[in-house]
Order: C-alpha cells, then sequence, then structure tokens
C-alpha cells in the first residue's frame, strides 16, 4: 500500500463548479496535512495545509481532514480555467523525521 | 511567504559534464532541504535529504557519487550532477522545510531547474 494515494484523474469540471479532490494516507501517525499546486512545466507551491480535524477555509479553497478515517480532502468552489493543474497531496509524520510523502497528485481540468 | 530560489533555471551540457545547482531560502532558515526529480508526466520523485552540516541522505536507487549534495550553510543546498548523461536530463526541484513553530514543517518549492544532457 503507498503511503498516499490520490486518485490519479484526470478529473474535469466545467467552471463554476466544485472540484474535489481526495486523498488518503497509510500512517495512523501522520501529523501535518499539505495541498500542493502544480501546473505543468513549473514546481508545486503551496496552497493549503491543515493539522487538525475538521475545515480550513481559505478563499475558494476548503481543505477537509478526518485522521479517524486517514482522509484529506481539497474543494475547489467557483472552478475556473486556472485551476487546471495537478494537485498533489503530502502528508508528514514524525516517525520519519518529518519527512513528507507525496501522493502522484490528481489531474484537474476546468474547462470553460 | 517562503521563498526559495534555485539556479540556473534551465540548463543545456554536453555529456560527461558536470553541472551545479543551487538552492537557497531567501527569507528563513532551512536546516533541511530536499532534491526532487521529475521525468515529464511523472510524479515528483524524492533523490535526498540534504541536512546542514552533515551528510545527505539518499534514497534507494539515486547513487551518492553521481549526485553531490553540498548543505554548507541554513540557506544554501547545491546538487552537482556528476558525469552527466542523456538519461539525467529532467527536471530537478528542491525544497527547503521551515522549521519554525508557526509554519509545522512546511516545505517550500523552488522554481525548479531543467536539465538538458545532449
Amino acid at each position: 500500500q503507498k503511503e498516499v494515494e490520490q486518485n490519479s484523474g484526470p478529473l474535469s469540471v466545467p467552471e463554476g463548479a466544485i472540484a474535489s479532490l481526495n486523498c488518503t494516507y497509510s500512517d495512523r501517525v501522520s501529523q501535518s496535512f499539505f495541498w500542493y499546486r502544480q501546473y505543468s512545466g513549473k514546481s508545486p507551491e503551496l496552497i493549503m495545509s491543515i493539522y487538525s480535524n475538521g475545515d480550513k477555509e481559505d478563499g475558494r479553497f476548503t481543505a477537509q481532514l478526518n485522521k479517524a478515517s486517514q482522509y484529506v480532502s481539497l474543494l475547489i468552489r467557483d472552478s475556473q480555467p486556472s485551476d487546471s493543474a495537478t494537485y498533489l497531496c503530502a502528508v508528514t509524520t514524525t516517525y520519519n523525521n518529518n519527512d513528507m510523502r507525496f501522493g502522484a497528485g490528481t489531474r484537474l481540468t476546468v474547462k470553460p | 511567504g517562503a521563498v526559495v530560489s534555485q539556479h540556473p533555471s534551465r540548463v543545456i551540457c554536453k555529456s560527461g559534464t558536470s553541472v551545479k545547482i543551487e538552492c537557497r531560502s531567501l527569507d528563513f532558515q532551512a536546516t533541511t532541504m530536499f532534491w526532487y526529480r521529475q521525468f515529464p508526466k511523472q510524479s515528483l520523485m524524492l533523490m535526498a535529504t540534504s541536512n546542514e552540516g552533515s551528510k545527505a541522505t539518499y534514497e534507494q536507487g539515486v547513487e551518492k557519487d553521481k549526485f553531490l549534495i553540498n548543505h554548507a550553510s541554513l540557506t544554501l543546498s547545491t546538487l552537482t550532477v556528476t558525469s552527466a548523461h542523456p538519461e539525467d536530463s529532467s527536471f530537478y526541484i528542491c525544497s527547503a522545510r521551515d522549521s519554525s513553530g508557526s509554519r509545522r514543517e512546511t516545505q517550500y518549492f523552488g522554481p525548479g531547474t531543467r536539465l538538458l544532457v545532449l
């Protein structure tokens, strides 16, 4: 089992819709959770970090964490074509010196 | 937000030459930096973890004698690809971990270096 799993997609949504990206992780003692966005040919950029169960909102983005079920999700409201990118889920745990483990990423396409 | 720079952004070299890539954290100190490689349409692959003042830790399958890492200060890590070959052509990305309490181990990425070995 991979440490961090994501649906590779592609996920396609129409402009203005809500895009829902999901991520599961295998290590129960994982502590910190991150979502990165990577445009084609560019390096990843941090969108959200979340550390506690529940929802965290930042503009059009909402991260949701459920440690009991070991999943973290990212919702993008009012999706725009400029949101089209690959979204990487990342998790850190204390046992491996806080090294960050990445999912393979979900490719999102927002169609005008 | 935290800024990480990488230099050069793009390099083309002949087979057999060595290439050095610099990664700098501009507004925070990073005791730990990471080097990744990404081939087209593939996910990030961690190559090594660079710790300031100590030897780097390499992932399985990554040759430490080919990919030399130096982390001499809290803001600078370098990756040298020695005797580069065409199969080393890739997108190399560094990240720096901000260990300050408010940022809780967040990694910030540099813009990447695209290496093409002819």
